[in-house]
């Protein structure tokens, strides 16, 4: 079982470029989250998509856009990239927003240069 | 605004003694669910253990129990006869009620547990 799926696993961007974090899951869940994981700071929400058709804010939405494309793909987008942004993303979904643990990918890390 | 705190950055313990690491949360909801994951020197988040706020008894899974006492706002995690294998960062984390602002899980900071042999 595949769970949940990120690409790319390493990237390195300059500052200014665009790049997509992209997601899917094969347990047919209904919410999709972006976390990013910086030392110290443990896991920050970013965006979630409680249901498909639907997204909104987390924590720390600054500098970031997602698409939920359909019921299995949730996509992070990183119009411009700054240094601050260097960090580990986590894509995690779970059964529905409110019931059961989140199920998280493998991590996606980010460099800015 | 929900809030988990863990104030261990870091623990070493000798192989075969029992952890606890601990975790304190804030929340204004009657109903909210406690986790615990662990996250290997690998990336991978694993999940490993929950605690809804109803729940009259501790939760277990093999090794791990959660010491949760509702009234000190505290859910340690406890790991009994610990391995090498433990040797990870651990997160405590909390989800809200229905409602209750932003949706997924607020994660603490974590704690690196590191198993001496």
């Amino acid at each position: 079982n595949a769970g949940v799926t990120q690409t790319p696993k390493f990237q390195v961007l300059k500052t200014g470029q665009s790049m997509t974090l992209q997601c899917a899951q094969d347990m047919n869940h209904n919410s999709m989250y972006w976390y990013r994981q910086d030392p110290g700071m443990g896991l920050r929400l970013i965006y979630y998509s409680a249901s498909e058709g639907t997204t909104d804010k987390g924590e720390v939405p600054n500098g970031y856009n997602v698409s939920r494309l359909n019921k299995r793909e949730f996509s992070l987008r990183l119009e411009s990239a700054a240094p601050s942004q260097t960090s580990v993303y986590f894509c995690a979904s779970n059964i529905d927003r409110l019931a059961g643990e989140l199920f998280f990918g493998e991590g996606s890390r980010l460099t800015v240069l | 605004a929900q809030k988990i705190t863990q104030t261990q950055p870091g623990m070493f313990v000798q192989e075969k003694e029992a952890v606890t690491l601990d975790c304190t949360y804030d929340t204004s909801d009657q109903s909210y669910g406690l986790f615990w994951y662990k996250q290997p020197s690998s990336g991978e988040m694993i999940f490993l253990i929950y605690q809804g706020s109803y729940d009259e008894q501790n939760a277990t899974e093999g090794r791990y129990s959660l010491n949760f006492q509702k009234a000190r706002k505290s859910a340690n995690l406890v790991i009994s006869a610990s391995q090498l294998g433990d040797s990870a960062m651990y997160f405590c984390a909390m989800r809200g009620a229905r409602g209750g602002g932003a949706d997924g899980l607020t994660f603490g900071k974590g704690t690196h547990l590191i198993i001496q042999p």
